[in-house]
């Protein structure tokens, strides 16, 4: 069965920074393609960032470019969101979600998701 | 980017009624690579249309999906009282993934 966890969530000021974590599984972690998607209080669904299976292609949404990094670690089958600058708009709950494939296909697999609050 | 915009932004209506929402691209999208998600409160989004117009795993057949290019549908055939949702529809045929701002299915 495929699972992902989300943990690192909190509530910090502005310009905090913190580090979520998705650990997963029930699946070859290396083979898919990993994202991370936000879901602010009263808004919609915001995709976040993404990372290829091994790792080479990495993008980002607009509105956290230079501020956040996503990455990986195959072995230990964790993904990670480093959040630096922090921002209020940046409040929502970050999900963790697997495409169906390595690249360019849906999110088919969900975690829970972890509440990341910014609050001066 | 490619902006996703979706409408209307909510829809009132009642179980048994057909629902149909739409999701409008800002420039055409890659081998209609287009998916609709289902989220209830509390919980995380379901995948339940990709491609455009495949069912995903488990979904029921009441739900369906349709479009090209820039222009996209998806249709609840007959709304149940678990239907009611926010739905959305996301473009993956971009390196830089984008989701429509949401339609709310509301019991009338």
């Amino acid at each position: 069965e495929v699972q992902l966890v989300e943990s690192g969530g909190g509530l910090l000021k502005p310009g905090g920074s913190l580090r979520l974590s998705c650990g997963a599984s029930g699946f070859n972690f290396d083979s898919y393609t990993m994202n991370w998607v936000r879901l602010a209080p009263g808004k919609g669904l915001e995709w976040v960032a993404s990372i290829s299976g091994s790792g080479p292609y990495i993008y980002y949404a607009d509105s956290v470019k230079g501020r956040f990094t996503i990455s990986r670690d195959n072995a230990k089958n964790s993904l990670f969101l480093q959040m630096d600058s922090l921002r209020v708009a940046d409040t929502a709950i970050y999900y963790c979600a697997r495409e169906t494939a390595d690249g360019y296909s849906p999110l088919n697999y969900w975690g829970q998701g972890t509440v990341v609050t910014v609050s001066s | 980017e490619v902006v996703l915009t979706q409408s209307p932004d909510t829809l009132s209506l009642s179980p048994g009624e057909r629902a149909t929402l739409s999701c409008g691209a800002s420039q055409s999208i890659e081998n209609n690579y287009l998916a609709w998600y289902q989220q209830r409160p509390g919980l995380a989004p379901s995948l339940l249309i990709y491609d455009a117009s495949t069912r995903a795993t488990g979904v029921p057949d009441r739900f369906s999906g349709s479009g090209s290019g820039t222009d996209f549908t998806l249709t609840i055939s007959r709304l149940e009282p678990e239907d009611f949702a926010v739905y959305y529809c996301q473009q993956y045929g971009s390196p830089v993934y984008t989701f429509g701002q949401g339609t709310k299915l509301e019991i009338k």
